[in-house]
């Protein structure tokens, strides 16, 4: 079952500006990560953050998890042209005693950077 | 850096033939994953293996099978094709473990049912 569900569906900037993402759940989680597609290809992982932090950064990237709302937001700044691609939350529930995770991927944002 | 190959980028079957998409790793990950990605609907889990001969169904097993033999090779198996069935085959792995939860992707598999 879909788990995370993003918001906007897509999202249209001129580069330089930074996009926001947001991502809903509805069950608990081990934690939540973001993953980037570009067109017609896999999907890359960007960021992790764990059900007991709030928010994390990479590079231009900056995630916030609130566990109350059982919401995140993605936040890209200074968008690139070459930040096109449709963007993913995935969360992560263990699986039974296996030491495994399964994920749950949203339906995805995807974000248009015009030069 | 790992690596995820899958054996086709695209492929065209027949309805009704039994179809092999296959999936290998190279970084010795014990669990594999296996989606397909609609658009409106994300990726859908179908099964995944976190180990050899290991298989657990995800959400939209129907009308799939898989097979792991060997710890590098997951695959997926269409029995009979449908044209429901036309869509983009992701496989993706990942270490097990409660700290390893990131999963690699390969480029994917577009299937076209005709």
């Amino acid at each position: 079952s879909q788990q995370g569900e993003e918001d906007p569906q897509a999202l249209s900037i001129q580069e330089g500006e930074n996009a926001t993402m947001n991502c809903s759940y509805k069950t608990s989680i081990n934690n939540l990560q973001w993953y980037r597609q570009n067109s017609g290809r896999g999907l890359v992982h960007l960021i992790l953050i764990r059900s007991n932090e709030r928010e994390k950064h990479s590079g231009r990237l900056r995630v916030t998890l609130d566990t109350s709302k059982k919401s995140s937001s993605l936040l890209i700044t200074a968008s690139r042209a070459a930040d096109t691609a449709s963007y993913f939350c995935a969360t992560a529930k263990s699986y039974s005693g296996a030491g495994s995770y399964q994920l749950t991927f949203g339906k995805g944002t995807k974000l248009s950077v015009i030069p | 850096d790992v690596k995820v190959t899958q054996s086709s980028r695209y492929l065209v079957k027949r309805t009704g033939e039994k179809v092999f998409l296959e999936c290998v790793q190279d970084m010795d990950h014990e669990n594999m994953f296996w989606y397909r990605q609609d658009p409106g609907l994300g990726l859908r889990l179908i099964y995944f293996s976190y180990d050899v001969k290991m298989k657990e169904k995800g959400d939209i097993p129907e009308g799939y099978s898989v097979s792991r033999e060997k710890k590098e090779r997951f695959s997926l198996i269409l029995e009979s094709a449908s044209t429901n069935q036309t869509s983009m085959y992701l496989c993706a792995s990942s270490l097990p473990g409660f700290t390893q939860e990131t999963q690699y992707f390969g480029p994917g598999t577009r299937l076209l049912v005709l």
